[in-house]
């Protein structure tokens, strides 16, 4: 199995654009969570997803963020419009049903706003 | 609001060390605790514990857990540069993991 597979895996933006980053979790997986990880913050969930269904998402940090699991092998988290305090390493994980601790994490993609 | 402390933020050690990692919690609901190593890219997992007192070992890291004092030690002997990683901790409450900022390991040759 390949992983997690997020892209782009660097994303250099200015702010107001709108970026979208995407992910594949590891197939057969039944969650799906998006991360972000800064220096001051650490690592914070944003939103989880079972059965591409959201289940909690109050880590969303502002209207401006959205995420979206179309299909069980897919999912987008998008901003718009960017702002200079979004840039963060954004991590995608993927867990099988009955261990949703135990996350694969993806590579991450480095979203830089200017 | 559920909170995760690790300690120290960072470490520098020699090869052959053995080092000593805690993470404290205040959780409402705890589930488990679990470590992750993070080195260049993304995290992976380590260790998940629930009962208290029952040691994890995996070659020459373990932990444990104890849910009355409400911390976790994750211990690593004979420390290699192939150990040098930033490890996460992160407890299951009613929420999915809240993680703690790390401790930043560095062993040297």
């Amino acid at each position: 199995d390949a992983g997690v597979i997020q892209s782009p895996r660097h994303e250099v933006t200015e702010m107001g654009q709108e970026v979208t980053l995407r992910c594949k979790p590891i197939s057969g997986h039944d969650y799906l969570f998006w991360y972000r990880q800064t220096m001051m913050r650490g690592l914070e969930l944003l939103i989880y997803f079972n059965n591409n269904v959201p289940i909690d998402d109050s880590g969303m940090p502002e209207d401006r963020f959205s995420a979206k699991m179309p299909n069980a092998s897919f999912s987008t988290l998008k901003i718009q419009p960017s702002e200079p305090r979004d840039s963060a390493v954004y991590f995608c994980a993927s867990s099988p049903l009955g261990s949703y601790n135990e996350q694969f994490f993806g590579p991450g993609t480095r979203l830089t706003v200017l | 609001e559920d909170k995760v402390v690790q300690s120290p933020l960072s470490l520098v050690v020699h090869e052959g060390d053995t080092v000593t990692l805690n993470c404290s919690y205040e959780v409402t609901n705890f589930r488990s605790l679990l470590w992750y190593k993070q080195e260049k890219k993304a995290p992976t997992f380590l260790f998940m514990l629930t009962s208290s007192g029952i040691e994890k070992k995996s070659g020459r890291l373990s932990s444990i857990l104890d849910k009355k004092e409400l911390f976790s030690i994750l211990n690593i002997t004979a420390t290699q540069t192939g150990d040098s990683a930033i490890y996460l901790c992160a407890v299951e409450a009613l929420a999915p993991l809240v993680f703690g900022k790390g401790t930043r390991l560095s062993v040297i040759a």
